[in-house]
């Protein structure tokens, strides 16, 4: 199993960005899939989840409107496009693909976003 | 919805043990089974050390132990080595199908 995330760039407040996680080595269609961003100053946060149609998408009520997961199962690619980004946002972005027991047993390494003007 | 209570920081000597606790409610640790345990370094992607409040990945080491009471969950890592530093995150399914995760606690071999 594999999951590489990419799209993590420097961007300014209000700016957007798109974030990409491919995976493989297993049949992507077949889990749900998260965004967690990680913070030195906040720890953990799951940002956005999506379930294996496509079909069900949450997220955290702080992006709520600005933050939009999908899915393309037929590339094996997770995607979030962030919107109106603030400073509160910058952080590590990881996706994680999630078990039935409500755990996630393999994450990508991550891409770094940072909100800055 | 709040975060899971952990403690910010543990420490240990090479070869003891240290526990930290994650402190849930009635909603989430209290009610249900799915509690997870998240090993983070730096650069490197999260791992999963346990699972389903007591269980272990194969590859993961068995110094690495856990349990639940009532509204608090544990994880132990005994025989504590330089490369278990790090950082500790637990993790919760809560009503309403929301997952929480903890606040995180750095573990620190002196």
């Amino acid at each position: 199993v594999h999951l590489v995330e990419s799209g993590g760039n420097v961007v300014q407040p209000g700016g957007s960005l798109r974030l990409s996680c491919e995976a493989s080595g297993f049949t992507f269609s077949n889990y749900v899939m998260h965004w967690v961003r990680h913070s030195p100053g906040k720890g953990l946060e799951l940002v956005a989840s999506v379930s294996g149609d496509g079909a069900s998408p949450s997220y955290v009520s702080s992006v709520v409107g600005r933050f939009t997961i999908s899915r393309d199962n037929s590339k094996n690619t997770l995607y979030l496009q962030m919107d109106s980004l603030r400073r509160e946002d910058t952080a590590t972005y990881h996706c994680a693909r999630q078990r039935v027991a409500f755990h996630f047993d393999f994450w990508g390494q991550g891409t770094p976003v940072t909100v800055s003007s | 919805q709040s975060a899971l209570t952990q403690p910010a920081s543990v420490s240990g000597s090479p070869g003891q043990s240290v526990t930290i606790a994650c402190n849930g409610s009635f909603s989430d640790v209290g009610s249900y089974n799915f509690v997870s345990w998240y090993q983070l370094k730096p650069g490197k992607a999260p791992q999963l050390i346990i699972f389903e409040v007591s269980h272990r990945p194969s590859e993961v080491s068995v110094r690495f132990s856990a349990s639940k009471a009532g509204n608090t969950a544990s994880l132990t890592i005994s025989g504590l080595q330089a490369e278990d530093e790090a950082d500790y995150y637990c993790c919760s399914y809560s009503t309403g199908k929301k997952i929480l995760f903890g606040e995180g606690t750095k573990v620190t071999v002196l």
